[in-house]
């Protein structure tokens, strides 16, 4: 188990500019999620895989948030057109699917600044 | 709505003193509830969880937590807090029928010498 790894830690960009991130789960999960945070805020859910299925989506994901997970192993989320108001914390968890109620393992996140 | 509320932002207490952090939530059925604990610049860790079955539950680093049906809660306590403990610890519930996990807003702990 070498946990839930992202990549990168973190991430500079100017206004108007695409970014993309990556989430490697721990390997036997099917489940993935990604989630967002701000400075004094939990986490905010933004979108689940169940393998290479997106399940649900938050309305917090604009039509400039994509995810995907084309193998149902890691996954990407990308932001285009970045606005200031994207800077955040961008969590990757991943879950077994044996379970329904399995806990989330966290990778150590994407620190995302708009300028 | 479905939500998580976590009644303090920031907590301070001595090391070796006693620490309850709070946390209700609103939900129609019993969810699956956690808490985690975040260091700066890290992910989440789960300290420990609850299902079903003893109200009691223990989890890692000497944490426990309590889940009170009747007063919608689930709040986590340590008996001696150690300078170590200091971070940000949040409540989280998973609403039954779906797999999304709801999370609390946080309470930041101070630990003093």
């Amino acid at each position: 188990d070498t946990g839930v790894s992202q990549n990168p830690r973190h991430k500079i960009t100017k206004r108007g500019q695409n970014v993309t991130f990556r989430c490697d789960p721990i390997s036997e999960h099917n489940r993935l999620y990604w989630y967002r945070q701000t400075l004094g805020q939990g986490p905010e859910f933004l979108t689940y895989f169940q393998n290479e299925a997106q399940l649900e989506k938050s309305r917090l994901l604009s039509d400039r948030f994509s995810a995907e997970r084309p193998k149902g192993s890691f996954s990407t989320l990308e932001i285009q057109r970045t606005e200031q108001g994207d800077s955040a914390m961008y969590l990757c968890a991943s879950s077994p699917g044996s379970s329904g109620n399995s806990p989330l393992h966290f990778g150590n996140g994407t620190r995302l600044t708009v300028t | 709505a479905q939500s998580v509320t976590q009644p303090d932002i920031h907590i301070t207490v001595s090391e070796g003193a006693s620490l309850e952090l709070r946390c209700n939530y609103s939900y129609g059925a019993t969810p699956y509830l956690f808490w985690y604990v975040q260091s700066p610049g890290q992910g989440l860790q789960l300290l420990l969880k609850y299902f079903s079955g003893d109200t009691l539950v223990q989890g890692i680093k000497g944490f426990e937590a309590e889940f009170k049906r009747s007063q919608s809660s689930f709040n986590l306590r340590k008996p001696s807090v150690h300078w170590s403990d200091a971070a940000e610890y949040f409540c989280a519930v998973l609403l039954s029928g779906t797999y999304k996990y709801i999370f609390g807003t946080g309470t930041r702990l101070k630990v003093l010498a």
